[in-house]
């Protein structure tokens, strides 16, 4: 497999700017998550979903920020507007939540990320 | 509010000794403990997970996991400068959201 692909591996914009960040999750996964990894604030989940459906989003930032899973082999994450405070790594992840919690499937992959500088 | 606490470090220790990590967490219902190395520029990746308490060994890895104490650690045996990372502790309960600590950085001296 070829793990969590993520795009664009990195995002120069300015600010006021749409940013739409793309992830495809592993293949037979059915949970994805969004993360933001700063040095200030470490790994944030933004959101996340279980069978395409979003569970948690309390960790949006603001309305400026939505997600969608329209399939289960593809999400968006998009700002609109942008704004430099926004700048940061943005993480896809996901994991399949089968069997048991020790059945070894429940195991978080990333995707190499997308670095977005918000200038 | 469910938290992961960790050393930020840096932890420096020299090649060939023990490094020893420590992460308490809030939530009593966790049942899923991991440890991921982040390489500088790079994404996390998983190198232990626990889901017993007691320790559980991997190579040169050990986890340890008190859950009375709600309290996670990892040792890393003949530490090698290759291991020189950020060390994230997480932890899930089924169904429900990975939370991750700030993250330990382990330097390892040649």
């Amino acid at each position: 497999d070829a793990g969590v692909i993520q795009s664009p591996r990195h995002e120069v914009t300015e600010m006021g700017q749409e940013v739409t960040l793309r992830c495809k999750p592993i293949s037979g996964h059915n949970s994805l998550f969004w993360y933001r990894q700063t040095m200030m604030r470490g790994l944030e989940l933004l959101i996340y979903f279980n069978n395409n459906v979003p569970i948690d989003d309390s960790g949006m930032p603001e309305d400026r920020f939505s997600a969608k899973m329209p399939n289960a082999s593809f999400s968006t994450l998009k700002i609109q507007p942008s704004e430099p405070r926004d700048s940061a790594v943005y993480f896809c992840a996901s994991l399949s939540q089968a069997g048991t919690v020790d059945s070894g499937a429940n195991v978080l992959t990333f995707g190499a990320g997308s670095r977005l500088t918000v200038l | 509010q469910k938290e992961v606490e960790q050393n930020s470090g840096p932890l420096s220790v020299p090649e060939g000794a023990i490094a020893s990590l420590n992460c308490t967490y809030s939530d009593r219902g966790s049942q899923s403990f991991f440890w991921y190395r982040q390489y500088s520029g790079k994404s996390p990746e998983l190198i232990m997970s626990i889901y017993s308490n007691g320790d559980k060994e991997d190579g040169r890895f050990t986890a340890q996991l008190n859950k009375a104490s709600q309290y996670v650690s990892l040792l890393i045996r003949d530490s090698q400068p290759s291991d020189s990372a950020t060390y994230l502790c997480a932890v899930n309960a089924w169904g429900q959201n990975f939370v991750f600590g700030p993250g330990t950085r382990l330097s390892v001296l040649p």
